[in-house]
């Protein structure tokens, strides 16, 4: 089915420190995936994807890991900063229905200076 | 760096009224989407469009709700008879291709009375 979730609703970390945002879903056959940070009063921002075919993509101190044995995707952030501070989003994108996104409950990252 | 724009910010009306909610795509880009965001809860897909007709739309999009692209830059969302429910933060998004990034607006602020 279509079920885009996350395990922690939310994330306290000290800046400076690497922050992890877990993600699970439930459909086998998907094979794209992106995070998005949302910061409050806008819309969503994309900040990595990644494919069934790779196990890591690495951005601008962030990495997306998929473990599609377990069906469980992370964001780490490196050096996490104050400008960090938003809700992150995973999401599943469906080529066949309109690319349409599915996103995710959401986790919400606090940076604690 | 061009991007979607969307108006009003924050529309209020009464329950059992019709809304229309504007967005500018960004202007190279073919495909469009609206999503929605109530309070504290994960963003939903409503619609996509491309080629003047509807992709792909959820359970979500039933008869109360139409898109139109009305000419070469409005992409608008009309609810025609709102209820207390369609309050929400809806988001409009658009892409260059399907399978290109989503660019999200900063979204209206939808409140039903």
């Amino acid at each position: 089915g279509e079920s885009v979730g996350l395990h922690l609703p939310t994330l306290s970390v000290q800046e400076g420190d690497n922050s992890i945002i877990n993600c699970a879903y439930s459909n086998s056959a998907s094979d794209y995936f992106i995070w998005y940070k949302q910061e409050s009063g806008k819309g969503p921002q994309f900040i990595i994807d990644i494919r069934s075919n790779m196990d890591k993509r690495q951005g601008q101190r962030v990495t997306v890991l998929l473990n599609k044995t377990v069906k469980h995707l992370s964001l780490q952030i490196a050096a996490t900063q104050p400008g960090d501070s938003a809700v992150y989003f995973c999401a599943e994108r469906f080529y066949n229905q309109g690319g349409k996104l599915i996103f995710g409950q959401g986790t919400e990252l606090s940076v604690k200076p | 760096e061009p991007e979607v724009t969307q108006t009003p910010s924050h529309q209020v009306t009464q329950m059992g009224q019709e809304v229309i909610l504007r967005c500018v795509p960004i202007s190279n880009h073919l495909y469009f989407y609206w999503y929605r965001q109530i309070l504290g809860q994960k963003v939903e897909f409503l619609v996509s469009f491309y080629n003047n007709e509807i992709s792909e739309k959820s359970e979500i999009f039933d008869d109360q709700f139409s898109v139109e692209r009305p000419d070469g830059s409005n992409f608008t969302l009309k609810i025609r008879s709102t209820k207390l429910e369609d309050s929400a933060m809806y988001f409009c998004a658009s892409s260059e291709r399907q399978i290109y990034e989503q660019y999200f607006g900063p979204g209206t602020r939808l409140t039903v009375t």
